[in-house]
């Protein structure tokens, strides 16, 4: 039982490239939600899923899109990338109850 | 909008003492609220949830206590251990914007020191 694993760890970017995070959980859950972290700042959520196939906007969407084809994976994609998007981002999910578990994170750094 | 502050943004203790860390919200229309550990480098790890309904909830030397009318909760850490270091973040689930969300505050950093 991995609980919530993302892929990569790291990545570097030059602006203007696009790339995609995946996340995946083996907990059935239904819910999973996308967010990133900033230095002296909470975490902030950029889009979550309410279940497969379903994805919507959280608080800091632009630039940003998801994609939800599989209940256990939930792919976050940067089409253009800014140094705005420098940042760590964490995965999570969570069954009704919403206690979230997260994953470890990605370090994504935009040159 | 719901805002989450915590205070303080940074604390250094002896080993062995208790502590306080404590956590605010602006809006008490919440689902429930979740304080976690967050270690360098690493995700946060979920310590314990408490439903709105609720006014405290326990495990093993950690206590969360929520006052829903006045916008607070407080995690006491009993008898601290230098394996307690660590970033602790509290997070609320408002009513407004649906169940699912959370609202986190920007967390306090934990040491505790031998």
């Amino acid at each position: 039982n991995a609980g919530v694993t993302q892929t990569p760890k790291f990545r570097v970017l030059k602006t203007g490239q696009s790339m995609t995070l995946l996340c995946a959980q083996d907990m059935n859950h239904e819910y999973m939600y996308w967010y990133r972290q900033d230095p002296g700042m909470g975490l902030r959520l950029i889009h979550y899923s309410v279940g497969e196939g379903t994805t919507a906007k959280g608080e800091v969407p632009d630039g940003y899109n998801v994609s939800r084809l599989k209940k256990q994976n939930f792919l976050l994609g940067l089409e253009s990338a800014a140094p705005s998007q420098t940042s760590v981002y964490f995965c999570a999910s969570s069954s009704y109850t919403n206690e979230q578990f997260f994953g470890p994170g990605t370090r994504l750094t935009v040159l | 909008k719901q805002e989450v502050t915590q205070i303080p943004a940074a604390l250094s203790v002896p080993e062995g003492e208790n502590l306080v860390l404590n956590c605010s919200f602006t809006d008490s229309a919440i689902y429930n609220l979740q304080w976690f550990r967050q270690d360098p480098g690493k995700g946060l790890t979920s310590l314990l949830l408490i439903q709105s309904s609720q006014r405290e909830q326990t495990s093993g030397r950690l206590n969360a206590s929520l006052d829903k009318s006045s916008g607070r909760s407080t995690l006491y850490i009993a008898a601290s251990q230098p394996g307690d270091s660590a970033t602790y973040l509290c997070a609320v689930s408002p009513f407004s914007g649906g169940y699912n969300k959370l609202i986190f505050g920007a967390g306090t950093r934990l040491a505790v020191h031998p």
